[in-house]
């Protein structure tokens, strides 16, 4: 079985700040994991995934994530936030060895940019 | 490229009354899913289909049900709606046959809100 727990259901920034949106994983075998952002009232579209490559992934807009098995994590972070960063953010993890194409998806964690 | 479309963009029911929900992908996409979105939940997968003519229940497919028309669509139908399935509905597409690995992205359409009074 696999999941994901967001930490956070909801984080605020100022404009210029860093961002660091926090993700946690369970998997029964090495995961895929995936961090998508939904604004609003739109689809979501893919930031950036870990494909058991490099730990330090890079995404879209200045996002990169970073696996840590040992902690079981896959924080997302950018250095400084942008005021169209504000959205939802979906953290997702996809078992290689589930033989379905399925994602499980986190809660979600709305950041909220200041100026 | 139109990506995923789905159509209609919303959606008001009544209780009992049936509906469908298209889905269309242009990306010449293996896989296709049906999903829905709940406030304070992430999406959860009601349908797959892995390839065309095969269908799989996902994690909530009590109400619905599917049909892979051919390679480009994958329609979801309530056939008796209830107020429980008042939901955004993500169709989503990716490139994966099964049994490839499962780093293959899913790519989303633009969601249909249904609300059922």
């Amino acid at each position: 079985a696999q999941s994901v727990t967001q930490l956070d259901s909801h984080v605020s920034v100022s404009e210029g700040t860093p961002v660091l949106l926090r993700c946690n994983y369970s998997s029964s075998y090495s995961p895929s994991l995936f961090w998508y952002v939904q604004h609003p009232n739109k689809g979501l579209q893919l930031l950036l995934k870990y494909t058991s490559a490099a730990t330090l992934v890079k995404g879209i807009n200045g996002f990169e994530a970073e696996f840590k098995k040992s902690e079981t994590s896959f924080h997302l972070t950018k250095p400084s936030a942008h005021m169209s960063d504000a959205a939802e953010y979906f953290c997702v993890v996809r078992g290689v060895n589930t033989g379905r194409r399925a994602l499980t998806f986190g809660s979600g964690t709305r950041l909220q940019v200041q100026p | 490229n139109a990506g995923v479309t789905q159509t209609p963009k919303f959606q008001v029911l009544k209780t009992g009354q049936s509906m469908t929900l298209q889905c269309a992908q242009d990306m010449n996409h293996n896989s296709m899913y049906w999903y829905r979105q709940d406030p304070g939940m992430g999406l959860r997968l009601i349908y797959y289909s892995a390839s065309e003519g095969t269908t799989d229940k996902g994690e909530v497919p009590n109400g619905y049900n599917v049909s892979r028309l051919n390679k480009r669509e994958f329609s979801l139908r309530l056939e008796s709606a209830a107020p429980s399935q008042t939901s955004v509905y993500f169709c989503a597409s990716s490139e994966a046959l099964l049994g490839a690995g499962g780093a293959d992205t899913q790519y989303f359409g633009p969601g249909t809100r249904l609300t059922v009074l």
